[in-house]
């Protein structure tokens, strides 16, 4: 059972375009995360959010938390060809060993 | 940030043979690592978690007696697939986590013909 649904699934934009990515939950989450995985290789850490309503900047990239902690956001301002590949948002439930529940995955192309 | 290594990268391997895959945290020592497996154009799925000196803990669905894992050292945690068979062709991830952080490997690609 696939506890975070992302949406879209794919999406194919031109350079210089905004996009939003949904990351979306019934469940509460400790933590969330938003990777980003090119082809053939492993995940690598963009942000990891934990309080709710959090938002944070990575350059062009906005996260931000729900309120309720159930849900996130991945606002791309101004998409360059460097941004393609696949997003994945993570989430942590209760504390310990912190298993992560990865989310259904974003397909993001950008072309020049 | 820290940095996790996989070997082999690639493997292709004959139906019914075995193959280990090993992780390596390079800078840090993690108590606990994890495994994923990665169909293609699909999300990672949680196989288990592997705990230093102690048994893994596999997720539902998982066959522990065919997804060995040893986590011998706190540097160190490895795969094992047993009696591989085309269906376990995928790629395979693993992590250690360090702190709240989890860092991942670059990947497996196991190829069963």
């Amino acid at each position: 059972t696939q506890l975070l649904e992302q949406s879209p699934q794919f999406l194919s934009i031109q350079e210089g375009e905004n996009l939003t990515v949904y990351c979306n939950s019934s469940s509460v989450f400790s933590s969330l995360q938003w990777y980003r995985q090119e082809p053939g290789e492993g995940p690598v850490l963009l942000v990891t959010v934990v309080t709710g309503g959090e938002v944070k900047k990575l350059k062009r990239l906005t996260f931000q938390f729900g309120d309720a902690r159930k849900d996130s956001s991945l606002h791309i301002t101004a998409a360059q060809t460097g941004d393609t590949g696949l997003y994945l948002c993570a989430g942590a439930q209760g504390t310990g060993f912190q298993k992560l529940v990865f989310g259904t995955g974003t397909r993001l192309l950008v072309s020049p | 940030g820290a940095v996790v290594s996989q070997h082999p990268s690639r493997v292709i391997c004959k139906s019914g043979t075995s193959v280990k895959i090993e992780c390596r945290s390079l800078d840090f020592q993690a108590t606990t690592m994890f495994w994923y497996r990665q169909f293609p154009k699909q999300s990672l799925m949680l196989m288990a978690t592997s705990n230093e000196g102690s048994k893994a803990t596999y997720e539902q669905g998982v066959e522990k007696d065919k997804f060995l894992i040893n986590h011998a050292s706190l540097t160190l945690s490895t795969l094992t697939v047993t009696s591989a068979h085309p269906e376990d062709s995928s790629f395979y991830i693993c992590s250690a986590r360090e702190a709240d952080t989890q860092y991942f490997g670059p990947g497996t690609r196991l190829t069963v013909l």
